[in-house]
């Protein structure tokens, strides 16, 4: 089995400054790592995602995440957030045996403060 | 990439009433589909795996009489919600993805219920 854990449940932040939303799991097998953002009253969005590779990944509007076998870890980083960033924040596993079963983290909020 | 078009957008209904929420893998084919159950400021539960042609898969706690779901055709599964009460009241989302070796879940727009 898979679970997901986000500790913070509500991050606060001023406008341009670096945020990191931190993310951790624990499974049995190999699994492969997401970033889903959803946008108020919107449905979810792929944000990033580790397959294999190199263990760094980024999204094309400033965030990036690293994979951290050893502290089953992948931290959700931005050096300079924007108002528009502001929304809920999920970090999922999907076991690699089975990849369409994704598994959610239960979500971090980021809100950006002008 | 992959679209998955859910239907509809929002929905209000009266208790007691039954609600239909389609899911679409448009450019396509899926032969399973996720659905999930948001409960406000909570994180996504998935509540079943819908395989074409074949029974819904169910995780612990979810009730199938309640929640009936349907795959009928490689593009479209359906979940219904039965004798709907405010406690139903959701945001409903389902997923779909494309088999291969870059493979990702694609997630549908949502559905809120809401149920008075």
């Amino acid at each position: 089995a898979q679970s997901v854990t986000q500790l913070d449940s509500q991050v606060p932040v001023f406008e341009e400054a670096p945020v990191e939303l931190r993310c951790n799991y624990s499974s049995s097998v190999s699994v492969y790592l997401f970033w889903y953002v959803q946008y108020p009253n919107q449905g979810l969005q792929l944000l990033l995602k580790y397959l294999s590779g190199s263990t760094l990944v980024e999204s094309i509007n400033g965030f990036e995440a690293e994979f951290n076998k050893s502290q089953t870890s992948f931290h959700l980083r931005k050096p300079s957030v924007h108002i528009s960033d502001t929304a809920e924040y999920f970090c999922a596993v999907s076991p690699k045996t089975s990849y369409d079963k994704v598994i959610f983290g239960p979500g971090t909020s980021l809100s950006v403060i002008p | 990439g992959a679209v998955v078009s859910q239907h509809p957008s929002r929905v209000i209904c009266k208790s007691g009433t039954s609600v239909k929420i389609e899911c679409r893998s448009l450019d396509f084919q899926a032969t399973t589909m996720f659905w999930y159950r948001q409960f406000p400021k909570k994180s996504l539960m998935l509540m079943a795996t819908s395989n074409e042609g074949s029974k819904a898969t169910y995780e612990q706690g979810v009730e199938k009489d309640k929640f009936l779901i349907n795959h009928a055709s490689l593009t479209l599964s359906t979940l219904t919600v039965t004798s709907a009460h405010p406690e139903d009241s959701s945001f409903y989302i389902c997923s779909a993805n494309v088999k291969g070796p870059n493979t990702e879940a694609f997630f549908g727009q949502g559905t809120r219920l809401t149920v008075v």
